[in-house]
């Protein structure tokens, strides 16, 4: 399975700015995934960040609130942009592992607080 | 488009027992299926999937689950629990790129 390291692994944000959670990967991998998971809920997928190409946005979620970067085979990132208290969630990175059936792999996640 | 739920948002078990943790699922094909764990404060660490052959899965930890196609499930158990099994159970499903999760599970062991 892939080492996946996501920074800040906390922080407590002011409403109406942004921050950028960064993921980065021991191994090289074409997809990625960014999920969201509110307090007391299972996840969603916000995006999907395959390198070379504009992220994919599941239904609900749009570029200019969570604008994705993947500039390489081991690396993204996701901005949570003008931020609100409805935002406070854990912002989870996951890769694709190899072979039939392929598990997805969880980071640690960023828990995000906005006051 | 494929689902999975599960029906317990919470299980109780003492220490020593065996426990189950249930899951359903619809998918219009094969299924590919998944059990997640998530302790406090962590994130999601991957326990065992079903893709095909053997309907008895092992996984990390002592945890197994059995898929049953005629009853479209993917129940987790372990014969003996502990209390640091305690903590949330999700399921998942996952046809082509799309996975699904299920609502999760909170799992309890007292001692």
């Amino acid at each position: 399975s892939a080492v996946i390291s996501q920074k800040p692994s906390r922080d407590i944000c002011q409403r109406g700015t942004s921050l950028t959670i960064q993921c980065q990967v021991d191994s090289q991998v074409t997809m990625m995934f960014w999920y969201r998971q509110q307090p007391g809920q299972s996840l969603t997928l916000i995006a999907t960040a395959n390198q070379g190409s504009e992220a994919t946005y599941e239904s609900g979620f749009v570029i200019d609130k969570f604008p994705i970067s993947r500039p390489n085979l081991t690396f993204s990132t996701l901005t949570v942009s003008n931020m609100s208290p409805e935002d406070s969630s854990i912002y989870l990175c996951s890769v694709e592992g190899q072979g039939v059936g392929n598990t997805i792999y969880f980071g640690e996640g960023s828990w995000l607080t906005v006051v | 488009a494929q689902s999975v739920a599960q029906p317990e948002d919470q299980v109780n078990v003492a220490e020593g027992n065996p426990l189950t943790v249930k899951c359903t699922y619809s998918v219009s094909g094969n299924p590919y299926l998944f059990w997640y764990v998530q302790y406090p404060n962590r994130g999601l660490q991957f326990l065992l999937k079903y893709i095909t052959g053997d309907n008895l899965v092992k996984g990390s930890y002592g945890f197994e689950a059995e898929f049953n196609k005629s009853q479209t499930s993917f129940h987790l158990k372990k014969p003996s629990a502990l209390v640091s099994d305690s903590a949330l159970y999700f399921c998942a499903v996952r046809e082509r790129l799309d996975m699904r999760f299920g609502a999760g599970t909170r799992l309890t062991v007292k001692p």
